[in-house]
């Protein structure tokens, strides 16, 4: 069974950093692309990046090109999001989703985590 | 970007009656890529199509997914209980990809 599981979410100030993980379980990690996706409260998806099976590739929506970094280590089957000068706009929920093409990419999401919370206020 | 635009916001509909929901693109959707989310309360997002018709793994007949273009489409022929939730459509056929604002299925 294919499992994600999200951690490193919680309370920080404006301009402070965090790191999420996504760990993962089920299926062979080094042979998917992979994904974030956020939701801010009471509203819709956003994708935030993504990054190749061996970090080859790696894409960020603009909306945080330059503050944000994803990153994986295929040794411990886990997924990064190292997440800098972070801005009230940056509270949601931080998905991680898996694309389901084992040989490359096809940019839609079949399995996602239960997500973990960012909250950025002072 | 492409722009995605749910309509209607909220649909409210009784369990057995037919769901129509709509997915209108800024501009055309190459080669149909375009999938379709549930989404219930304090849940992650469940893909139930993609490339604009194909069900994913899982997924009951009832769901269908039809369009191409600009127009697309996401049909629940009975509804069931467990059908009412939020419905995003996302578009993969241009970068960045872009979700649509959701469609709330309620009961009414």
């Amino acid at each position: 069974e294919v499992q994600l599981v999200e951690s490193g979410g919680g309370l920080v100030k404006p301009g402070g950093s965090l790191r999420l993980s996504c760990a993962a379980s089920g299926f062979t990690f080094s042979s998917y692309s992979m994904n974030w996706v956020r939701q801010a409260p009471g509203k819709g998806l956003e994708w935030v990046s993504s990054i190749s099976s061996s970090s080859s590739y790696i894409y960020y929506a603009d909306s945080v090109k330059g503050r944000f970094t994803i990153s994986r280590d295929n040794a411990k089957n886990s997924l990064y999001l190292q997440m800098n000068s972070l801005r009230a706009e940056d509270t949601a929920v931080y998905y991680c989703a898996r694309d389901p093409s084992s040989s490359g990419w096809l940019y839609y999401f079949d399995y996602w985590g239960q997500g973990t919370l960012v909250t950025v206020s002072s | 970007e492409i722009v995605l635009t749910q309509s209607p916001g909220t649909l409210s509909l009784s369990p057995g009656e037919r769901a129509t929901l709509s997915c209108r693109a800024s501009q055309s959707v190459s080669s149909s890529y375009l999938a379709w989310y549930q989404q219930k309360p304090g849940q992650a997002p469940r893909l139930l199509i993609y490339g604009a018709s194909s069900r994913a793994t899982g997924i009951p007949d009832r769901f269908s997914g039809s369009g191409s273009g600009t127009d697309f489409t996401l049909t629940i022929s009975r509804l069931e209980p467990e059908d009412f939730a939020v419905y995003y459509c996302q578009q993969y056929g241009s970068s960045p990809v872009t979700f649509g604002q959701g469609t709330k299925l309620e009961i009414k």
